[in-house]
């Protein structure tokens, strides 16, 4: 199956710092989610993103398919942005599964 | 719009015990569904999906089953619990072949 993996594992950041999360996967995709696990673990869908660029306030992602990942910025981090970002990776046939990494837990401090 | 929803939010449970964990999805029709469990907060594992009513595919071997009675309800089951099936339990749907949109979850501690 697809391997996804997810860097750094985890990341502390004083307040208003910028941070880039990165998301390799193993092989060809075409689809490509990026979620937001919250303190009381609720997942919150941030882009679906299986090529290109998109931007959401301080958030945006690039995926470049041909290449194999796909990156997350933040900028002007939050204490509210703390939690685990998760990368999920598919293949829309065969009941559009996801397959997860491991997550990026973040930190945000005062 | 769509929403989703599961329950219990959490649930203890003897070793031994039987299990029925229950999701329901709205405003969509004929969507794919999903059962993942997440562990130790990290790595999210797809248990089962549906592509429609009656239709059930098995992704991991294990003491859990699914079953979809309705279109919009998909529900996790257990005969007997083990130690090992504790865990953060999350339905997720989506109306293929697009983004998936998860459920609250839901917590299952076995004792």
């Amino acid at each position: 199956g697809i391997q996804v993996e997810q860097s750094p594992p985890d990341l502390i950041l004083q307040e208003g710092a910028n941070s880039t999360l990165r998301c390799n996967f193993s092989d060809s995709v075409n689809n490509l989610q990026w979620f937001h696990q919250n303190p009381w673990g609720q997942l919150i869908n941030l882009f679906y993103i299986p090529s290109g660029t998109k931007q959401n306030g301080r958030l945006s992602a690039t995926t470049v398919a041909t290449e194999r990942y796909s990156l997350l910025y933040i900028s002007s981090s939050q204490t509210t942005d703390s939690g685990v970002y998760f990368c999920a990776v598919g293949i829309t046939g065969g009941g559009n599964k996801l397959t997860f990494g491991t997550g990026t837990q973040l930190k945000v401090e005062l | 719009s769509q929403t989703i929803h599961q329950w219990p939010a959490t649930l203890v449970q003897p070793v031994g015990s039987p299990l029925s964990l229950e999701c329901t999805v709205e405003g969509t029709s004929n969507p794919n569904l999903y059962w993942y469990r997440q562990a130790a907060g990290r790595g999210l594992q797809l248990l089962f999906y549906s592509v429609g009513i009656g239709q059930i595919s098995s992704e991991v071997p294990q003491n859990l089953s699914a079953s979809r009675p309705q279109d919009r309800q998909f529900i996790l089951s257990s005969k007997k619990l083990l130690l090992s099936d504790s865990g953060f339990y999350l339905c997720a749907w989506s109306y293929r072949p697009y983004e998936q949109y998860f459920g609250p979850g839901t917590r299952l501690t076995v004792t």
